[in-house]
Formats: C-alpha cells, sequence, structure tokens
C-alpha cells in the first residue's frame, strides 16, 4: 500500500513566485495535515482537513498561504507571493484515526 | 498549550548498545496519547511507538521501549541493540484525547557509531 505521497520533493524558486505543494494522502484516510519543519520553529500544523472541510487553519502564518482539498485523493498548499522566510520542509500527513498520522516525504522549499 | 521538552540536543551511541532519549510535557489533561517520531536523513517522519494515558504498561515496538511516568510527566525512549540505521532526530510528541493536534518537541539527534 502506497504511502502520503508528496510532490516536488524539492522546490526552488525566487522571492514573489507562486509554489504550489501536492499531496496525495492515503487511500481511505479522512484526515489530512499540512505541517512546517524549521530549525526555529520546529514542526508546526498549519492546517487541519476532516473530509476535504477545512476544520483548522489557525496554524496559517499569513493570507499569502492557502491550502484547498478538492477531493478524498488530492490536497495542495499553495504560497503566493513566496518569501525567503517560507523555506522549510513542508509535510503532509494523513490519518483515518486522529492519534495515527502518517508523513509523507516532505518538500522541502527554497526561496531565494 | 501543550508543552514537550526534549532536553538532549543530541546523542551518541556504539553499535548494538542501548541509548535512552528524555522527554518531559506539561498538561492538565487526564486523557493523552505520547509518540515518538523517527526522522532520518531521508527526512521521512516514521511512528515509531505510540502510548495512550490511561495505560499503565510501557509501550514496546521490537527493540524499542518506553518508560511512561504519568505523575512525573515523563515519557522517555529506549532504544536496545542499536543498529546504524537507528541514526536520525527523534522527536517526541503530545495529543489530547479527542484532539488532532500534535505537539512535537525540538527533537534529539541519535547517531549510531559502528
Amino acid at each position: 500500500d502506497a504511502g502520503v505521497i508528496q510532490s516536488p520533493r524539492h522546490e526552488v524558486t525566487e522571492m514573489g513566485q507562486e509554489v504550489t505543494l501536492r499531496c496525495k494522502p492515503i487511500s481511505g484516510h479522512n484526515s489530512l495535515f499540512w505541517y512546517r519543519q524549521t530549525m526555529m520553529r520546529g514542526l508546526e500544523l498549519l492546517i487541519y482537513f476532516n473530509n476535504n472541510v477545512p476544520i483548522d487553519d489557525s496554524g496559517m502564518p499569513e493570507d499569502r498561504f492557502s491550502a484547498k482539498m478538492p477531493n478524498a485523493s488530492f490536497s495542495t498548499l499553495k504560497i503566493q507571493p513566496s518569501e525567503p522566510r517560507d523555506s522549510a520542509v513542508y509535510f503532509c500527513a494523513s490519518s483515518e484515526i486522529s492519534y495515527e498520522q502518517y508523513f509523507g516525504p516532505g518538500t522541502r522549499l527554497t526561496v531565494t | 498549550a501543550q508543552t514537550v521538552t526534549q532536553s538532549q540536543p543530541e546523542m551518541s551511541v556504539q553499535e548494538a548498545e542501548t541509548v535512552t532519549l528524555s522527554c518531559t510535557y506539561d498538561t492538565s489533561e487526564n486523557n493523552y496519547y505520547l509518540f515518538w517520531y523517527k526522522q532520518p536523513p531521508s527526512r521521512q517522519m516514521i511512528l515509531v511507538i505510540r502510548q495512550e494515558a490511561y495505560k499503565q504498561q510501557n509501550a514496546t515496538e521490537n527493540r524499542f521501549s518506553v518508560n511512561f511516568q504519568k505523575a512525573a510527566k515523563s515519557f522517555s525512549l529506549k532504544i536496545s541493540d542499536s543498529q546504524l540505521g537507528d541514526t536520525a532526530m527523534y522527536f517526541c510528541a503530545f495529543m489530547r484525547g479527542n484532539d488532532y493536534k500534535l505537539s512535537f518537541g525540538a527533537g534529539t539527534t541519535v547517531t549510531v557509531r559502528a
């Protein structure tokens, strides 16, 4: 069974550009999470979807960040416009039971 | 907010030896879960072990075991018979019961020496 799939694995972009990160959760999982990992702040929850509906987006840093989940098998995290301080590893995780979250391999984003 | 503290930034262990990672947490909740996640150089976050607060028995997964001291709010991870593949950063995490938010500690980097 495939795990959580994220693309791209690495993204390098210039400040001001739009960035879109993609996630395919594990089939059958009804919850999806986006996390950000930085040296300064560690792992932070950005947004949580349940049954494709955003339940908690309190971790989204600012209006430049948006996330969508158009169906049960796909989610995107978009940053527009990107800034150097957005450089981080972004993880997607999914779960069927809240306390068993399975993480994807992450996307390393570098904004120059 | 829950606070998870890992006081050991780095640890080194000889292959086949045992290493113990410490974690303390702060909560007023009675129902919660505790986790250890492993993040190897590949960056993947892998769930190593989970402990339910209502269970007195310490969780064990093969060479990984925990020492859960609820009154002391302590949750240490013991890696027995360390292998080179255990080299990774290990994160302690907390989740309230009936919740979905994981609160992570800062992590401990474990290096297994051949």
